[in-house]
């Protein structure tokens, strides 16, 4: 069983919809990162939060830490947020990677 | 440009050559992470250097895998004979504070194709 849990694994939403991620994850961690990797691999850390909520620009990302889940939002989504988005927690030195949400949003 | 740098971009080679990926990490970086991704799947972690030492390799990494940071600046992933099987993607992702506190920055990855 993967450390890591997201869903959904795909998701296609129209312009300007409310999307949702959500990740689940089993271990205790250090921090949990929010990821967006576009077509052709590079990663872009979006969000890193051990605790409560973060926000910049459209999108927001939670955290509770009891539940050990995590939400990832984006408010008035546009074509150009479709990328895979990734979940990952840190543990000690160590990275574990959820297998990625693929949001395609169509104009 | 003063991001992680990675390179080639993209390599393709025949079952059995050897194939060198490089890894320019962001300057004052003293963290760095080697990872391997394939279609559908999150990164899965190889090796992780702090400055010039190897601290940590997963069991993914074969005795035909072997990475290098010899003066805890660049670093070099090297694979011999290599399969169909090792065509991924390569990753690599520097760091400064300890992970928990620190945000991890990723290269551009190394697409392998193994002929």
């Amino acid at each position: 069983k993967n450390e890591v849990e997201q869903s959904p694994q795909n998701l296609t939403a129209q312009e300007g919809e409310f999307i949702t991620i959500n990740c689940s994850y089993s271990v205790g961690i250090s921090a949990l990162h929010w990821l967006q990797q576009h077509p052709g691999g590079g990663i872009v850390s979006l969000f890193m939060l051990s605790s409560g909520k973060k926000k910049h620009g459209r999108l927001i990302a939670t955290i509770n830490i009891q539940e050990k889940h995590s939400s990832l939002h984006i408010t008035a989504s546009h074509p150009r947020d479709s990328a895979v988005y990734i979940c990952a927690v840190s543990l000690g030195n160590q990275f574990y990677f959820g297998t990625g949400t693929s949001l395609t949003v169509i104009p | 440009d003063t991001g992680v740098s990675q390179n080639p971009r993209h390599k393709i080679t025949k079952r059995g050559q050897n194939v060198t990926f490089r890894c320019d990490p962001i300057s004052e970086h003293n963290r760095l992470y080697w990872y391997r991704q394939t279609l559908g799947q999150g990164p899965e972690f190889l090796t992780y250097f702090q400055n010039e030492a190897q601290l940590e390799k997963s069991r993914l990494l074969s005795d035909r895998f072997s990475a290098e940071r010899p003066k805890g600046s660049f670093s070099t992933l090297e694979i011999q004979r290599t399969e169909q099987g090792d065509s991924a993607m390569y990753l690599c992702a520097s760091s400064l504070n300890p992970v928990g506190t620190g945000e991890l920055f990723f290269g551009e990855g190394s697409r392998l194709t193994v002929l």
